[in-house]
């Protein structure tokens, strides 16, 4: 079967730098994407990583390494409205299935 | 530009009775997916479709049928509704990449079904 993980919740306080991370073990891989969800939303794409690096997307970066079968998404300068769940997501085919992770509820404190 | 639709909102079923999930989108993309969210375990997919007239399973198919009724309409169908049919149900819609660059997922609203 295929798994992704990530933690389920993470705080950290405004202005912070946050890291959430997620490892897959899939049985194709064509790309991690990380998408964000607002209670009551649909989830809305952030960031992908097809090739091993740091991708920069203004105040959001996202990570792979494919020999690790890792990557993560760090959030900077966090702000309130920041406070959502965020999800990684493998492609396992060229065309289609798109599988996600549990999600990560982050929490931005005062 | 509406983007990917959904119908209904919300919805009310009763154990064993039947209903569609409607979806459209107007990007003209290719390919077309049904999700189902649960709290605690993400986006899960049901089906998907890759492009008109193709259609796959995903990991939680049971209990589910699709219908790619042409390039905009990806329906989502429960012959026999159960309580564990109880979700949020997310269609989403996206290109193929081009020229290297990924062409992401784009998330209709949601059709919140429960089923008693």
């Amino acid at each position: 079967g295929q798994s992704l993980e990530q933690p389920s919740e993470v705080t950290a306080v405004e202005g912070a730098i946050v890291q959430i991370n997620c490892t897959y073990q899939t049985s194709g891989f064509y790309g991690l994407s990380w998408y964000q969800q607002h209670d009551g939303g649909a989830p809305t794409f952030l960031s992908y990583n097809a090739l091993d690096g740091l991708e920069e997307t203004g105040r959001f970066s996202s990570f792979l390494s494919r020999s690790d079968s890792y990557g993560y998404l760090l959030l900077q300068e966090l702000q309130m409205k920041d406070s959502a769940s965020y999800f990684c997501a493998v492609r396992l085919r060229v065309q289609g299935d798109m599988r996600f992770g549990a999600g990560t509820r982050l929490t931005v404190k005062p | 530009n509406a983007g990917v639709t959904q119908t209904p909102k919300f919805q009310v079923l009763k154990t064993g009775q039947s209903m569609t999930l409607q979806c459209a989108q107007d990007m003209n993309h290719n390919s077309m997916y049904w999700y189902r969210q649960d709290p605690g375990m993400g986006l899960r997919l049901i089906y998907y479709s890759a492009s008109e007239g193709t259609t796959d399973k995903g990991e939680v198919p049971n209990g589910y049928n699709v219908s790619r009724l042409n390039k905009r309409e990806f329906s989502l169908r429960l012959e026999s509704a159960a309580p564990s049919q109880t979700s949020v149900y997310f269609c989403a819609s996206r290109d193929p990449d081009r020229g290297g660059s990924n062409s992401p997922l784009h998330f209709g609203n949601g059709t919140r079904l429960t089923v008693t």
